[in-house]
C-alpha cells in the first residue's frame, strides 16, 4: 500500500527563516510526486509535480526536489503569506495512475 | 474559468439524515474525483469517475455512500443515512484525463457535520 509521511507536522517560523518540510513515501512504482498548498476553508492547490531522482522545480519563495525515498519543500526567506498546510502526495504507476495518495501536511506559520 | 463548484459551503444534519452534496467540475474536463478530509486520515479518494462513468470506488466506506454523475456538468455524494463519523470536508477535484502533470483542480469544498 502506497504510503507518505510528513514531517513536521507543524513549523512556526519567523518572517526571512529559511527552512525545509520533509515527505517520505512508500510506493511500489512513482509516476509522480506532487505538492499542493492549502489555505484556511479552501480546496488544496497544485504548486508542482516531480517525476525522477535528481530532479528540482522552483516557485517564487519555493523550491522542492526529490530523492528516490523523499522530497524536500524549501521555503527561502518566508513571508506571512506563505503561512498555510502544505500537503504532499503520490501518483503511483500501474493500473491505478488516476490516484494521488496524499500525506497529512505540515502546518506553516510565518510570523512577522 | 469558475473553477470547481461545490455546494452547499457547509452543512449541518442529523445523524440518520440523508445529506447529498453537489459539485460542477471545470467545463471540459472528463475526470472528476470526490475526496474526504479528516485530521486522523487526511485526503482519501472516495470515488473516481472517467467521462460520467464510476471507475473506481473502492474508497466509499460503506454502502450508505453512493455517487452519481448524470452528466459531464454535474456529480453528486448522498449519504443516507448520515452518523457522526461522517463529519468531515469533502472535497470534489477534476481534471483532464485522469491524473495529469497539473494534477486536479479542486473545488472549496463541502463541510459537513453530523450531530
Amino acid at each position: 500500500e502506497d504510503q507518505v509521511t510528513q514531517s513536521p507536522e507543524a513549523l512556526r517560523l519567523q518572517e526571512g527563516e529559511s527552512s525545509s518540510l520533509n515527505c517520505s513515501y512508500t510506493v511500489s512504482g512513482l509516476r509522480g510526486l506532487f505538492w499542493y498548498r492549502q489555505d484556511p476553508g479552501k480546496g488544496p492547490e497544485f504548486l508542482f509535480t516531480l517525476y525522477s531522482a535528481g530532479e528540482e522545480k522552483e516557485k517564487e519563495r519555493l523550491k522542492a526536489t526529490l530523492t528516490k525515498k523523499e522530497s524536500f519543500l524549501h521555503i527561502t526567506a518566508p513571508k506571512p503569506e506563505d503561512s498555510a498546510t502544505y500537503l504532499c502526495a503520490v501518483q503511483a504507476s500501474g493500473g491505478s495512475n488516476y490516484k494521488l495518495t496524499f500525506g497529512k501536511g505540515t502546518l506553516l506559520t510565518v510570523n512577522p | 474559468d469558475a473553477g470547481v463548484i461545490q455546494s452547499p459551503r457547509h452543512e449541518v444534519t442529523e445523524m440518520g439524515q440523508e445529506v447529498t452534496l453537489r459539485c460542477k467540475p471545470i467545463s471540459g474536463h472528463n475526470s472528476l474525483f470526490w475526496y474526504r478530509q479528516t485530521m486522523m486520515r487526511g485526503l482519501e479518494l472516495l470515488i473516481y469517475f472517467n467521462n460520467n462513468v464510476p471507475i473506481d470506488d473502492s474508497g466509499m466506506p460503506e454502502d450508505r455512500f453512493s455517487a452519481k454523475m448524470p452528466n459531464a456538468s454535474f456529480s453528486t455524494l448522498k449519504i443516507q443515512p448520515s452518523e457522526p463519523r461522517d463529519s468531515a470536508v469533502y472535497f470534489c477535484a477534476s481534471s483532464l484525463a485522469g491524473l495529469g502533470n497539473y494534477g486536479y483542480t479542486f473545488g472549496s469544498g463541502t463541510r459537513l457535520t453530523v450531530v
